[in-house]
């Protein structure tokens, strides 16, 4: 079966602009994660979904980022008045679900660059 | 709190030589441990995990980490390197029964000819 894709694979903006990025998790993945990561930096958790239960937003960095998963599915991260500092490799990843003995499966990421 | 440490931003090995790529953790309970790789313009992909069990893992493409609790290490080895080899590697830890991995900054695996 397919893996998680994620769209678009590129996207250039400029700041001020709001963007949204779409994650589609694999098929029967109840768990799903977004990931940010950095010029030189590790995976930076942003949000996690669970099934139906209310995701964990600790990792947001602020309340310009939000994210939602609509029907258990399809997930997407939305990123408010962009800055340049938001530019970095936004990654989603899908599992069968809790326990970490599961998996993560990563999509390919899209790239943000805000000018 | 978990923290993952790798040592080396950059590490560079000759084709056919030793690989390793070293890892250190702290967390106050036992953890799970992963490996994972990325390769240019594409997703992480697992390695290997420890979970449970014996200490030695094996992983994909001949890659072998090993749990060192007294250590607090889990750092990955292959025997001979290859070419395709080069990308970039990235150390994980998960407390058991949470969910959230807390990455390591990554080390960049060259491969010289």
């Amino acid at each position: 079966g397919a893996g998680v894709s994620q769209s678009p694979s590129n996207k250039v903006t400029e700041k001020g602009k709001d963007v949204e990025l779409r994650c589609d998790p694999i098929s029967g993945h109840t768990a799903l994660y977004w990931y940010r990561q950095s010029l030189g930096q590790g995976l930076e958790f942003l949000i996690y979904f669970q099934g139906n239960s209310a995701p964990d937003k600790s990792g947001l960095p602020s309340d310009r980022f939000s994210a939602e998963r609509t029907g258990g599915s399809v997930s997407t991260l939305t990123i408010q008045r962009t800055q340049q500092e938001d530019s970095a490799v936004y990654l989603c990843a899908s599992s069968l679900g809790t326990g970490q003995t599961y998996e993560q499966y990563f999509g390919p990421g899209t790239r943000l660059t805000v000018t | 709190a978990q923290s993952v440490t790798q040592l080396g931003s950059h590490v560079s090995v000759s084709e056919g030589a030793l690989v390793l790529l070293r890892c250190n953790y702290s967390s106050s309970v036992p953890p799970y441990l992963f490996w994972y790789v990325q390769y240019p313009n594409q997703g992480l992909q697992l390695l290997l995990k420890y979970t449970t069990g014996a200490t030695l893992v094996k992983g994909i493409n001949g890659f072998e980490a090993e749990f060192k609790k007294s250590e607090t290490s889990f750092h990955l080895t292959k025997p001979s390197a290859h070419m395709s080899d080069a990308a970039e590697y990235f150390c994980a830890v998960s407390e058991i029964g949470g969910f959230k991995t807390i990455f390591g900054a990554g080390t960049r695996l060259f491969v010289k000819a």
